[in-house]
């Protein structure tokens, strides 16, 4: 009964590579966000989507591209990476986007992504 | 100036005391308020919100918020090692697009049996 879920858990590449993280949430949440936790902890969102619509984009180089082909899954693809890519990914929910004042957002397990 | 500060820590308590973890933030509109914990190699776990000037008891968890002061608490009591993890403090910004949380740096408590 898992609520957000992510795949891969691990994921370890070379520079230059491109990678995806998937990401799904089976809560019926109309929200989907992207957040990155580098290694002094801070957790900083990157992008948000409400019904398959981006709604956030923060200051992130368009390397990163994200795609939600439906309201349950945002995926996060990374073109041409770069050693300071490394960080743990999270993906995370809402029930809105913001209308509320009270909206909960709940995380997935994260995506530890290691560049080499 | 950060828009959410916290202190690193380590905060250290002796099991059964009392934790207390402040976090202040810049944005004097800002409405919502949210504390999670983040257990080592884990994801982030929402323990405690709070919208309203005062105090707001959940179990052993009370969140204090001051507006007028622009700082936010939390207050662990009778502290087990269990929870000894990082606590995170989020703020909404007000008018902030599509619901996004600004995060503190986070807290890491450490209670000692």
């Amino acid at each position: 009964d898992t609520a957000v879920s992510q795949t891969p858990k691990y994921l370890v590449t070379q520079m230059g590579n491109d990678k995806s993280i998937k990401c799904e949430q089976n809560l019926g949440h109309d929200t989907m966000y992207w957040y990155k936790q580098d290694s002094k902890k801070f957790l900083k969102i990157m992008f948000s989507y409400n019904n398959k619509e981006l709604i956030i984009n923060e200051t992130v180089p368009n390397r990163f591209s994200p795609k939600s082909p439906d309201k349950a899954h945002l995926n996060l693809h990374i073109n041409s990476l770069e050693l300071g890519d490394s960080a743990v990914y999270f993906c995370a929910s809402s029930q809105g986007s913001g209308g509320l004042s009270r909206d909960t957002q709940y995380f997935g397990p994260g995506t530890r992504l290691t560049v080499l | 100036q950060k828009e959410v500060e916290q202190n690193s820590g380590p905060l250290s308590v002796p099991e059964g005391a009392i934790a207390s973890l402040n976090c202040t933030y810049s944005d004097r509109g800002s409405q919502s308020f949210f504390w999670y914990r983040q257990y080592s190699g884990k994801s982030p776990e929402l323990i405690m919100s709070i919208y309203s000037n005062g105090d707001k008891e959940d179990g052993r968890f009370t969140a204090q918020l001051n507006k007028a002061s622009q700082y936010v608490s939390l207050l662990i009591r009778d502290s087990q090692p269990s929870d000894s993890a990082t606590y995170l403090c989020a703020v909404r910004p007000p008018a902030a697009a599509g619901n996004k949380l600004t995060f503190g740096g986070g807290t890491r408590v450490l209670v000692k049996p």
